[in-house]
């Protein structure tokens, strides 16, 4: 069964900070994707990246970047030199492939919440 | 602008009523999807669908409708035999298994409903 993980409930950092977000998942298929979204306090979810299993690469982008280790099934999100408004709720969601019948719907984890403070 | 709509914002409901939320995309994805996400909890799937006039139930369908008359519109009903119906409601769009790769979901602005 597919499964996120999402340990750290909630973040407070002081702005500047650098801030690693934790993220560890669950699934039997070898073809998967997984996804970081931003909630801020409005409540639209927000994409920031996908990432298939075949592709390692870690990303960055600006002060944002993805580290993605099959080996211990992990996707963690850093934030270099937080800024208040990254402040906000960061979700990981997993999705697998789509089959014929298969969902292919997205499985989040609870969400860790980031406080940055000025 | 391409996006989803989500309407409305805030939605009052007395006990026993039926209720509808309304959602509708201009990207031309031919999935859609309804999340409902409690305080400190992650979002679960109600319903999706991935082509008009076809529906699947999610994880928690339970006391919930919904239909796909039209690729831009899949309205969610929340029944009276919903028993918490109190939460945020989220829809989202993507491109359809027919698309290749799974592409990442868009999301409307959520519809906040309150059982009174």
């Amino acid at each position: 069964a597919q499964k996120v993980t999402q340990a750290q409930t909630e973040i407070s950092v002081v702005e500047k900070e650098d801030v690693t977000l934790d993220c560890v998942y669950e699934t039997r298929d070898t073809t998967y994707y997984l996804f970081w979204y931003k909630q801020p306090p409005s409540g639209e979810l927000v994409f920031l990246i996908r990432r298939n299993s075949f592709d390692e690469q870690n990303e960055i982008s600006g002060r944002y970047s993805w580290n993605f280790q099959k080996s211990t099934s992990s996707f963690n999100f850093t934030i270099t030199a937080s800024q208040v408004v990254d402040s906000a709720v960061y979700f990981c969601a997993l999705s697998e492939e789509w089959y014929g019948g298969s969902q292919g719907n997205l499985i989040f984890g609870k969400g860790t919440k980031l406080s940055v403070k000025p | 602008d391409g996006g989803i709509t989500q309407s409305p914002k805030y939605l009052f409901r007395k006990e026993g009523q039926n209720v509808t939320l309304s959602c509708e995309q201009n990207l031309n994805h031919d999935a859609m999807y309804w999340y409902r996400q409690d305080p400190g909890q992650g979002l679960r799937l109600i319903y999706y669908s991935q082509i008009v006039n076809d529906f699947q139930k999610g994880d928690i369908a339970e006391g919930y409708s919904v239909s796909r008359e039209k690729k831009e519109s899949f309205p969610l009903t929340v029944t009276s035999a919903q028993k918490n119906p109190t939460a945020f409601y989220l829809c989202a769009s993507s491109f359809g298994p027919n698309r290749g790769l799974n592409t990442e979901a868009f999301f409307g602005q959520g519809t906040r409903l309150t059982v009174v």
